[in-house]
């Protein structure tokens, strides 16, 4: 158990629908990563906040947006879904450690979509 | 981020050392590797990181070559738990900075 916790652990949708997928961080982390596993792009970065403030983008489409809330909470907005965005949705937190180098990061368990 | 290249897949029997190589010839000077593994679809798991000094922690032991173009990461007595992706990431983390980029991986697989 890493300590973060996403939720739903599932979620089936149709097209053109909008979710929300929701991530609780490890106890302290200030950071939440946001990365998209499909079949067929593999693990991908999608969006990082810390403390509350955006501080990295990836391959993240326009149709999708992220935030972390004062309590460190975080949600990922995915709207107008179409059928490629099925994937494993993972949230990731860290620390901003000290130690040079130092890029450890808790992985949740994901939540499953599936765009029918 | 340094583009790595890893074998798609390998296998080992398990209580014997399993030695996963990586290349990343075009790392550069302030670029960490690190080591990543995943089990079935769970949530990735870090496993260790290294600069250029060889580093040992409780899971596993990470060999860099001494001009950084390749490294090795040694899990000294495999258990079938063990199967798993395993990614090797080349990457300069800074603050603000820290986002993993995931290759394709090394599938391995521990043999009974």
């Amino acid at each position: 158990d890493s300590g973060v916790t996403q939720t739903p652990k599932h979620l089936i949708t149709a097209t053109g629908q909008r979710v929300t997928l929701r991530c609780s961080p490890r106890s302290g982390d200030l950071s939440v990563y946001w990365y998209q596993q499909s079949l067929d792009q593999g693990l991908q970065f999608l969006i990082q906040y810390y403390n509350g403030e955006e501080r990295a983008k990836g391959n993240i489409l326009e149709r999708f947006s992220a935030q972390q809330f004062p309590d460190l909470h975080s949600e990922l907005n995915l709207s107008s879904l179409e059928l490629g965005d099925s994937a494993l949705y993972f949230c990731a937190s860290s620390v901003r450690a000290l130690a040079p180098g130092y890029n450890e990061q808790f992985f949740g368990p994901g939540t499953r979509l599936t765009v029918l | 981020d340094a583009k790595t290249t890893q074998p798609p897949s390998m296998d080992c029997a398990e209580g014997r050392a399993a030695n996963l190589p990586c290349n990343h010839s075009t790392i550069s000077g302030n670029e960490y590797v690190y080591w990543y593994r995943q089990i079935h679809s769970q949530g990735p798991q870090y496993i260790i990181h290294g600069l250029k000094n060889n580093e040992t922690n409780e899971m596993a032991s990470l060999i860099i070559t001494e001009d950084r173009k390749s490294s090795t990461l040694i899990l000294p007595h495999a258990t079938l738990r063990d199967t798993a992706v395993y990614y090797c990431i080349a990457s300069g983390k800074n603050f603000g900075n820290e986002k993993l980029t995931f290759g394709t991986g090394t599938r391995l697989t521990i043999i009974p």
